[in-house]
């Protein structure tokens, strides 16, 4: 079983739509969550932290359930520039900080 | 930027030749990690370190070993490469007090 899972999509929105994603992951013990923004033939880079009270940071919202074990990720006003794959992360915090990627989920943003 | 530098960012090599990639970086930072990265399976961790001469396995380091003789210098050796490793492989640190992890821009090696 992958320790994080997330749907593939890819998901197709017009501009200034409002999408989700979700991941859930299966190691009860994780201890830190992110989200990563992958562009096509480039490294990932860190979109956001996921705190247990959820946190906002403009139009990106990211929320954190731990009793069902999963995070989700919500852009609102969606650009054309977020066209992206975005991974979920997970550190399990033990003694060497190893973290877990999930396949990652394609936003493709239309005109 | 977490000053961290691959090399090379791109090489094709023959089947059966050893071939190092290298992470190089500018911050001291303690935790490093080789991942690899390919359609349908997302970034797999190969091997990571937690200090100079401190390595251990991730989940898919069959075929590869890995050195840091250095805090700045991480390698990830293919000791005889094989078409099943033709792979975008990213370097990552965590940085001291922190929880993230920062990339590398990644080598894409081919194995012909």
């Amino acid at each position: 079983r992958k320790e994080v899972e997330q749907d593939p999509g890819p998901f197709n929105v017009p501009e200034g739509a409002t999408v989700a994603f979700n991941c859930t992951y299966s190691n009860s013990a994780s201890q830190s969550f992110f989200w990563y923004r992958q562009d096509c033939r480039k490294e990932p880079k860190l979109l956001m932290s996921v705190y247990s009270s959820g946190n906002e940071d403009g139009r990106f919202t990211a929320q954190l359930n731990r009793a069902s074990q999963y995070i989700s990720l919500l852009i609102r006003d969606s650009k054309l520039s977020d066209s992206a794959t975005y991974l979920c992360v997970v550190n399990l915090g033990d003694n060497f900080n190893k973290f877990y990627f999930g396949s990652g989920t394609k936003l493709n943003v239309k005109p | 930027d977490a000053g961290i530098t691959q090399s090379p960012r791109h090489k094709v090599t023959e089947t059966g030749t050893p071939v190092t990639l290298r992470c190089h970086q500018t911050e001291n930072h303690r935790y490093m990690y080789w991942y690899r990265q390919d359609p349908g399976h997302g970034l797999r961790l190969i091997h990571y370190s937690y200090g100079v001469k401190d390595t251990d396995k991730g989940e898919v380091s069959d075929g590869y070993s890995v050195s840091r003789s250095k805090t700045e210098d991480f390698l990830l050796t293919l000791e005889s490469a094989t078409s099943s490793q033709t792979s975008v492989y990213f370097c990552a640190i965590r940085t001291q007090g922190g929880t993230e992890a920062f990339f590398g821009q990644g080598t894409r090696l081919t194995v012909v």
